[in-house]
């Protein structure tokens, strides 16, 4: 049972314009919620994380918004550049629990010059 | 500093080995993480390290898989008698505490294929 479900698989953007990745959860219990970034051949880097007391997180060209209601959460990359093109994984936890991530199934993004 | 490191980066074996992968974690942090990612499916948790306390199991998928940590720092994972189905690049991860939601840093993976 997939506990976090991402969308699009895919995604292609064109330079300047903004990417959108959308993700929802189902267990209410989830107090934690990152966004992963991953290369080709590299580990998963963290980009950016929420918890459920805010509503939108900024950081940089990097935007995280979270309805708590309808128990989704999403990434908007403004200004997107060739050099973002990625997989983007969003994830969940429970920190009072092991704190390990739930994740989605990820989001291959290709931002053409 | 030196981040996490995964060994080997490729292991190709034949169905029925056995395999151990080998992960060394930030010096320091007290959490530590397996994860497997197949293709199209997203990272799955594995099994979760806290400092000296029994270690969360409930990802592991069978019984041919298990994973120790020595002295609180490397973790091995092995898998007996491998099967196709096991090919995927195996993620290790650690963080500095668990229970605030630190960040968790990943190291490359190891792919491994079973022919």
């Amino acid at each position: 049972q997939q506990q976090v479900k991402q969308s699009p698989q895919s995604l292609i953007v064109q330079k300047g314009g903004i990417s959108i990745i959308n993700c929802a959860y189902e267990n209410t219990a989830f107090d934690y919620f990152p966004w992963y970034q991953q290369f080709p051949g590299k580990g998963p880097a963290l980009l950016i994380a929420i918890r459920p007391d805010v509503s939108e997180k900024k950081e940089g060209r990097f935007t995280i918004s979270f309805n708590k209601s309808a128990k989704q959460f999403s990434l908007h990359i403004m200004d997107s550049q060739p050099g973002d093109s990625a997989t983007y994984f969003c994830a969940a936890s429970q920190t009072t629990g092991a704190n390990n991530l739930f994740f989605g199934t990820g989001t291959r993004l290709t931002v053409i010059p | 500093g030196a981040g996490v490191s995964q060994s080997p980066s490729n292991k190709v074996t034949e169905k029925g080995k056995d395999v151990e992968l080998r992960c060394d974690p930030i010096s320091g942090h007290t959490a530590l993480y397996w994860y497997r990612q197949s293709l199209g499916q997203g990272l799955e948790f594995l099994i979760y390290f806290q400092g000296n306390s029994a270690p969360d199991k409930s990802g592991l998928p069978s019984d041919r898989f298990s994973a120790e940590r020595t002295g609180g720092s490397v973790s091995t994972l092995t898998i007996q008698r491998t099967q196709q189905e096991d090919s995927a690049v195996y993620l290790c991860a650690s963080s500095l505490v668990s229970v605030t939601g630190d960040e968790q840093f990943f190291g490359p993976g190891t792919r491994l294929t079973v022919l």
